[in-house]
């Protein structure tokens, strides 16, 4: 079965400071891994996922992701913080084997950004 | 195109009263879901539709009856609303993006915001 852990459920980081969201993941299968973003009071929007074509995944909005076979691990993250980031993250594995592509979710990491 | 739609955005309602909720796609998507998301929790499916004419259950599915009308639209029923059933639902579809490995994505709707006193 597959799983998702995200590690910390709130970061706080000041505008300019790297950010670094962490996720660690359990999967039977070769896993399908995605970041979505929810800004407050809002839907979620993709911002990066991972296909077994590279290892290092470039999102949206500078954010970027590398996925580690050794360590089941796939950890967002950005150069410099803007306070536009500030929103809720989530980390999802595709359920895969046959489970009609259902997501599962991890229970979300707010990100707070400081001026 | 719109994308996936919700309707309504918000809804209060009285433990028993009945609602259905709405959800539209425009992307000619096969697959479409169901979510509640719970402060802590994340997303948890409801239901889920593979495609028209089918419709799985998913984590949570007591307390609620989905209908996929055609290929466009996907509803959720709560037959007698219960303050648990306070939270946000979300629509989702699915459909093949960026192609090269056939990976796919959920497109999410807006969300609507329901209390059940």
């Amino acid at each position: 079965a597959q799983s998702v852990t995200q590690l910390d459920s709130h970061v706080s980081v000041s505008e300019g400071t790297p950010v670094l969201l962490r996720c660690n993941y359990s999967s039977s299968y070769s896993p399908s891994l995605f970041w979505y973003v929810q800004h407050p009071n809002k839907g979620l929007q993709l911002l990066l996922k991972y296909t077994s074509a590279a290892t290092l995944v470039k999102g949206i909005n500078g954010f970027e992701a590398e996925f580690k076979k050794s360590e089941t691990s796939f950890h967002l993250t950005k150069p410099s913080a803007h306070m536009s980031d500030a929103a809720e993250y989530f980390c999802v594995v595709s359920g895969g084997g046959g489970s009609q592509g259902n997501l599962i979710f991890g229970k979300g990491t707010k990100l707070s950004v400081k001026p | 195109n719109a994308g996936v739609t919700q309707t309504p955005k918000f809804q209060v309602l009285k433990t028993g009263q009945s609602m259905t909720l709405q959800c539209a796609q425009d992307m000619n998507h096969n697959s479409m879901y169901w979510y509640r998301q719970d402060p802590g929790m994340g997303l948890r499916l409801i239901y889920y539709s593979a495609s028209e004419g089918t419709t799985d259950k998913g984590e949570v599915p007591n307390g609620y009856n989905v209908s996929r009308l055609n290929k466009r639209e996907f509803s959720l029923r709560l037959e007698s609303a219960a303050p648990s059933q306070t939270s946000v639902y979300f629509c989702a579809s699915r459909g093949l993006a960026g192609g090269l490995t056939g990976t796919d994505t959920q497109y999410f709707g807006p969300g609507t915001r329901l209390t059940v006193l």
